[in-house]
């Protein structure tokens, strides 16, 4: 079965300062693909970034990186040049592509803290 | 703004009642998911519609259904609420049966008292 692990429930950062988020996960798929989602106080979730299994370069979008270690079966995301408003519940999600199912599993989530 | 809508935005009932929670996909999404979101649950898939038709089934109670009109846009039903069905129920979609990032809408929050 698809597990995803996120061992951090809360992070600080400050302002401009980089930081990572960690996520582990488990499947016995071998084609899946990783996505991380923001959700700010607000309430909506904001699809950040997504990495495909078979996927050779790590995926970035603008100051999102993941940092993908198929091995070690992570999918950490990397804010680069934190700002106040990336402040939210970050959530790192899979998807097993093999099967008829195309629910996404998400982890626990982590709370991100950006201080000035 | 992802392009998928839901309505009501809040909605407050009392137990026992039956709701209906609606979602319009992004134009052109024939897919269409519901998740909820509790606190001790976290997030949970529910069900998965794609152009009219039932594809998936997560941890759906059998007092909670859905359907996809022709129209694309889903309603998901919750009749005999109960205090832990207080959630927030989000809707997503995507283009096809395996599109890639699923879109959310901004949910619709349920307090049942």
């Amino acid at each position: 079965a698809q597990k995803i692990t996120q061992t951090q429930p809360g992070m600080f950062v400050q302002e401009k300062e980089a930081v990572t988020l960690d996520c582990t996960y488990d499947t016995s798929d071998q084609s899946y693909g990783l996505f991380w989602y923001k959700q700010p106080s607000s309430g909506e979730m904001i699809f950040l970034i997504y990495q495909g299994s078979y996927d050779e370069q790590n995926a970035t979008e603008g100051r999102y990186s993941l940092n993908f270690q198929k091995a070690r079966k992570s999918a950490n995301l990397v804010i680069s040049a934190s700002q106040l408003g990336d402040s939210a519940m970050y959530f790192c999600a899979m998807r097993e592509l093999n099967t008829g199912f195309q629910k996404l599993v998400f982890g626990t989530g982590t709370r991100l803290l950006v201080s000035p | 703004d992802s392009g998928v809508t839901q309505t009501p935005k809040h909605l407050i009932t009392a137990t026992g009642q039956r709701v209906t929670l609606r979602c319009s996909p992004r134009s052109g999404d024939l897919s269409v998911y519901w998740y909820q979101q509790s606190l001790d649950q976290g997030l949970q898939f529910l069900i998965q519609y794609y152009n009219g038709e039932e594809r998936a089934k997560g941890n759906i109670l059998e007092r909670f259904s859905a359907q996809q009109f022709p129209d694309l846009h889903s309603e998901l039903n919750l009749s005999s609420l109960e205090l832990g069905d207080s959630a927030l129920y989000f809707c997503a979609s995507t283009e096809g049966l395996a599109g890639r990032e699923q879109y959310f809408g901004p949910g619709t929050r349920l307090t049942v008292t």
